[in-house]
């Protein structure tokens, strides 16, 4: 069964800390994303990694930074956390099932509140 | 570009009655389509995949889903709601634009269902 789990479920810090939200998957899938998640937005993407210490941006890559030290984590880096970064951030990582077509799984997410 | 568009960011069924959540896509090639669930405070969990083939997809808890190439859509239904299938649904394409399997997702609708 694949399992990609994140270090928090809840998380509570206060505005100009710097954050790190962690993500590790165990399938040694070579790529992997984070999400940000808010009401009536739907899923945005902030970074993706396609392999060690390779990383590109998203939709969304304002007042975020990333890092893939090892396959199997994936860190998101909120360098001065801001109210409006306030949000449900989630973790997916994804196997290439055939051609051009990946299944993608995805972590229970981080409810971040900054204060 | 693909893109992806729920109708509908609530919607409210009865228990037993039949459940439709509606999803229209933009894609310049044939797409991949996805239906994911996500239940409170949790990540995603995919529901069902169109890939090729059989354009009646069906996925778990009962769920299906019609591709129809001549309305862009890939609506969601299921015959008979039950308690369990309140949640919120998010309708996804893949991202060809991008790379490494990215997924392209709407906004998402919030499943209610009353006794």
């Amino acid at each position: 069964d694949v399992k990609v789990t994140q270090s928090s479920r809840y998380l509570v810090k206060r505005t100009g800390e710097k954050v790190f939200l962690e993500c590790v998957q165990d399938m040694d899938h070579e790529n992997m994303f984070w999400y940000r998640q808010d009401p009536g937005l739907g899923l945005r993407l902030i970074y993706f990694s396609y392999d060690v210490k390779m990383k590109e941006k998203g939709d969304i890559p304002e007042g975020y930074s990333v890092s893939r030290e090892k396959k199997e984590r994936f860190s998101l880096i909120l360098e001065s956390a801001s109210t409006n970064q306030t949000s449900m951030y989630l973790c997916a990582s994804n196997l290439r099932t055939s051609g051009t077509l990946y299944e993608q799984y995805f972590g229970p997410g981080t409810r971040l509140t900054v204060t | 570009a693909q893109s992806v568009t729920q109708l509908g960011s609530h919607v409210s069924v009865s228990e037993g009655a039949l459940v439709l959540l509606r999803c229209n896509y933009s894609s310049s090639v044939p797409p991949y389509l996805f239906w994911y669930v996500q239940y409170p405070n949790q990540g995603l969990q995919l529901l069902l995949k169109y890939t090729t083939g059989a354009t009646l997809v069906k996925g778990i808890n009962g769920f299906e889903a019609e591709f129809k190439k001549s309305e862009t859509s890939f609506h969601l239904t299921k015959p008979s709601a039950h308690m369990s299938d309140a949640a919120e649904y998010f309708c996804a394409v893949s991202d060809y634009g991008g790379s490494q399997g990215n997924l392209i997702f709407g906004k998402g609708t919030k499943l209610s269902v009353k006794p």
